[in-house]
């Protein structure tokens, strides 16, 4: 089955800096790959995705990179503000999504 | 207002003793999910459905059991078999195919005393 697995474990980084997770998936047949933000207490929430035929993707201050060759992707946050901090999950999918072990994020003012 | 719900946000249990999440959605959706997460864990997949009166068994559905006996509705109980149930307990729904996003309830934190 896939597995997917995600670095940093903690990122710690001063508003208005940039924060960059990476992932690396096992399974070619992967095509889809989300990022999921957890706040404290709720569930997780979709904020950006890539499928397998596209190799970047930007949406405001956040954009996602596919290196399909190398099977890894990488979430881009530009400009942090207070509000970025949470516990960010990559994902991807063959016939189930799989996720990494999360990454917390913590924006220092 | 569409969503998932999950309740009750907080249980407790005795060792021994069967429980019941509640998950219910009115997105529409035909796919539903139910996830367990440990403090530095990804998400583990346990049950999933991908319509009424069909479920297939995820990565670690040992001492937990699910029905869909309505579109709406996915509830899981987590047995006493399951050896170490302790864990909060997320439910999500989409509608098929390979690229549709997953839509998350709150959640549930189970606590076994």
């Amino acid at each position: 089955g896939e597995n997917v697995e995600q670095h940093p474990s903690t990122l710690s980084v001063q508003e208005g800096d940039s924060a960059v997770i990476k992932c690396t998936y096992s399974d070619s047949a992967s095509n889809y790959f989300p990022w999921y933000k957890q706040e404290l207490g709720k569930g997780p929430q979709l904020i950006i995705d890539i499928r397998s035929n596209v190799g970047e993707k930007k949406d405001q201050r956040i954009a996602v990179t596919l290196n399909k060759t190398a099977k890894h992707f990488s979430l881009h946050i530009t400009e942090t503000q207070p509000e970025d901090s949470a516990v960010y999950f990559c994902a991807a999918r063959d016939y189930k999504l799989s996720f990494g072990a999360g990454t917390t994020v913590t924006v220092r003012a | 207002d569409g969503g998932i719900t999950q309740s009750p946000k907080y249980l407790f249990r005795k060792e021994g003793q069967n429980v019941t999440l509640s998950c219910e959605q009115n997105l529409n959706h035909d796919a539903m999910y139910w996830y367990r997460q440990d403090p530095g864990q990804g998400l583990r997949l346990i049950y999933y459905s991908q319509i009424v009166n069909d479920f297939q068994k995820g990565d670690i559905a040992e001492g937990y059991s699910v029905s869909r006996e309505k579109k709406e509705s996915f509830p899981l109980t987590v047995t006493s078999a399951q050896k170490n149930p302790t864990a909060f307990y997320l439910c999500a729904s989409s509608i098929t195919g390979s690229y549709n996003e997953q839509f998350f309830g709150p959640g549930t934190r189970l606590t076994v005393l």
